[in-house]
């Protein structure tokens, strides 16, 4: 079955380390996206790649860092930069940036990072 | 800019009873609207969407209606059970740079039902 893995589930990391959340689809979608989601905040997009190789900053880009080598696979790097790097991280990838499309999102099930 | 506006949270109903939840939105241009929900511990799933006014998804026997002279696009279902309780967000897709579309979600409402 077609979807998206993300991994680890669960993530503890020291304070002042980078750290990086996997995210790989087999649905051969475009396009990817990185979200943060805290409690009573909803979903904040953190970085978006419409094409492999490239990408673009969200709404709360810093202190994250991402790489989009291949069309499966778009990592996110959490570094020592981000002041509350504690919540829960979800990808989600659709078939493309166009209206047109009218693509909903495919979500993974997310990764829990703690930083203490 | 584009934006997305949900009642808050939580929503506490007994089984069986009828369920609203509120979505009005900002937008430039006509964007394609969506409900998603999350259940505890997992990721977001669609549940329905609309592309244009006046268009009605539905799915799981819930409901909503892209009304443009109102900017809404309201949750509902007649009779809901144990098992939606879940949090639901509203979402559409924001204009970006370069004539494309990017997926923007309002805070999420929590539904609570009863036995």
């Amino acid at each position: 079955d077609g979807g998206i893995t993300q991994s680890p589930k669960y993530l503890f990391r020291k304070e002042g380390q980078n750290v990086t959340l996997s995210c790989e689809q087999n649905l051969n979608h475009d396009a990817m996206y990185w979200y943060r989601q805290d409690p009573g905040q909803g979903l904040r997009l953190i970085y978006y790649s419409q094409i492999v190789n490239d990408f673009q900053k969200g709404d709360i880009a810093e202190g994250y860092s991402v790489s989009r080598e291949k069309k499966e696979s778009f990592p996110l790097t959490v570094t020592s930069a981000q002041k509350n790097p504690t919540a829960f991280y979800l990808c989600a990838s659709n078939r493309g940036p166009k209206v047109v499309y009218n693509s909903p999102l495919h979500f993974g099930n997310g990764t829990r990072l703690t930083v203490t | 800019g584009d934006s997305v506006t949900q009642m808050e949270g939580p929503v506490t109903l007994s089984e069986e009873a009828f369920l609203t939840i509120n979505c009005t939105y900002t937008a430039t241009g006509y964007p394609s609207l969506f409900w998603y929900v999350q259940y505890p511990g997992e990721g977001l799933q669609l549940l329905l969407k609309a592309t244009k006014a006046d268009d009605k998804g539905s799915n799981k026997g819930f409901e909503a209606t892209y009304r443009k002279e109102t900017t809404s696009f309201h949750l509902e279902k007649g009779s809901v059970q144990v098992s939606d309780s879940a949090v639901y967000f509203c979402a559409l897709e924001k204009a970006a740079s370069g004539g494309s579309y990017i997926p923007t979600f309002g805070r999420g409402t929590s539904l609570i039902v009863h036995p």
